[in-house]
């Protein structure tokens, strides 16, 4: 285990539906992550958190809301998506930015399929 | 702004065998390589990582090599065993910030 930990790890979900994707971390860390993860593509940066303040917006659909209410805990709200969305999201956390000694470490992410 | 190439996409190699991915960068300032790991229902997982001022690093049988003039570095795995079959990815970055990645090289290692 990475000690990041992501819910739920399938979703499926019409295109008018509302759900959230749920990722915390356990080893006390500052700085969180989404990045998005589709077949053949790099992995896209969404959004990145320092200690609970967002310091990365990447171009990001305004349907993808993201949360961080602590330095533990990470929500991707999604509404009204699109088929194009489906994607794994993967949640990820680092001791904080921009030192040379940072390490990522990922969750499993979440497998969303938009219908 | 950085922009990673990752060859080759796929790579099958015989248990024992040798493994070369390679991956090239654009910006001249990048200063952090990682390499990471995905296996199949798990998210990716660091390796190894290599900084700009040095030009290989090793850690058992998985060995890194950096050439800044040529912008380009290489994840060499020797022995391989059938537990390395995974997806590997390569990223650069400055300063470990906004990390940019390659599309991923799938290795298979056939028993």
């Amino acid at each position: 285990e990475t000690g990041v930990t992501q819910t739920p790890r399938h979703l499926v979900m019409g295109m008018t539906n509302k759900k959230s994707l749920k990722c915390e971390q356990h080893l006390g860390h500052n700085a969180m992550y989404w990045y998005k993860q589709s077949a053949k593509k790099p992995l896209e940066l969404m959004f990145v958190y320092n200690f609970k303040e967002q310091t990365e917006n990447n171009s990001v659909p305004s349907r993808f809301s993201p949360e961080c209410p602590n330095s533990s805990h990470l929500f991707l709200h999604l509404h009204t998506l699109q088929p194009e969305d489906s994607a794994l999201y993967l949640c990820a956390s680092s001791q904080d930015l921009g030192d040379l000694n940072e390490k990522l470490f990922f969750g499993s992410g979440t497998q969303l399929s938009v219908l | 702004g950085e922009n990673v190439e990752q060859h080759p996409s796929t790579l099958s190699v015989q248990e024992g065998d040798s493994a070369v991915i390679k991956c090239t960068y654009s910006d001249s300032a990048s200063n952090y390589f990682p390499w990471y790991k995905q296996e199949l229902g798990k998210g990716p997982q660091l390796i190894i990582d290599i900084r700009s001022n040095v030009g290989e690093k090793k850690d058992q049988r998985i060995a890194v090599t950096l050439n800044k003039t040529a912008k380009h570095f290489s994840l060499h795995i020797t022995e391989t065993q059938p537990e390395d079959s995974a997806v590997y990815f390569c990223a650069a970055s400055l300063n470990f910030q906004k990390l940019v990645f390659g599309t991923g090289t799938r290795l298979l290692v056939s028993p």
